[in-house]
């Protein structure tokens, strides 16, 4: 069973800086592309950040204007976001994701989520 | 403001059809990007509820149904029962924008 299991979130001070965890489990992690999706509090998803299987191809939503950075280790199973300059606008629920295919295409689905790491950002 | 619009709720009684509508544009559905569907319950992660347009992966009953003519895509559901109540969402990627969007999500009340 694929499992997908979030850590990393907290509160932060505007300004400060976040690293987002997600250690996969069941299924082969090295052959998937994976993703973050956030969620603020009572809105809809947003997509933020996709990376496929080797590292090789990267792509950030314009709206983070390159203060997030995704990275994996295929070694680990594991997948991350360093955030930094966080803003209030950033608080949300940050959910870890796999992609249907191993490549980053326009045409992947969401097939797997995490339950998620709260990132509240505020003094 | 989505780049998918969504209502933001629809509703219906136990046995009914029900549909969501997600409509793009030229730089996303009309452009022949696939649409997704995933299902929200309060208080947990989404789950992919259709893909490619039409496609259920398996465990979702053949009640939920998806369909995409032009720039708008839909979400069909049978035989409406008191546990499909939950946020839908649809998906799809903006060459506009190169990413993936979301439309802004529609509350489905079962009355």
């Amino acid at each position: 069973e694929v499992e997908l299991v979030e850590s990393g979130g907290g509160l932060v001070e505007p300004g400060g800086s976040l690293r987002l965890s997600c250690e996969a489990s069941g299924f082969t992690f090295r052959t998937y592309s994976m993703n973050w999706v956030r969620q603020a509090p009572g809105k809809g998803l947003e997509w933020v950040s996709s990376i496929d299987s080797s590292s090789s191809y990267i792509y950030y939503a314009d709206s983070l204007k390159g203060r997030f950075t995704i990275s994996r280790d295929n070694a680990k199973n594991s997948l991350y976001l360093h955030m930094n300059s966080l803003r209030a606008e950033d608080t949300a629920m940050y959910y870890c994701v796999r992609s249907s295919r191993a490549v980053v295409a326009a045409g992947n689905w969401f097939d797997s989520w995490g339950q998620g790491t709260q990132v509240t950002v505020s003094s | 403001q989505s780049v998918l619009t969504q209502p933001p709720s629809v509703s219906g009684a136990p046995g009914q059809r029900v549909t969501i509508s997600c409509t793009g544009s030229s730089s996303n559905i009309g452009a022949g990007y696939a649409v997704h569907w995933y299902q929200q319950f309060p208080g947990t992660a989404p789950q992919l509820l259709v893909y490619e347009n039409n496609n259920r992966p398996s465990g979702v009953p053949d009640r939920f149904s998806g369909s995409k003519s032009g720039t708008i895509a839909s979400l069909a559901i049978a035989g409406l029962q008191a546990e499909d109540e939950a946020d839908y969402y649809c998906q799809s990627f903006d060459s506009s924008l190169s990413g993936w969007v979301f439309g802004g999500g529609t509350k489905l009340t079962v009355l």
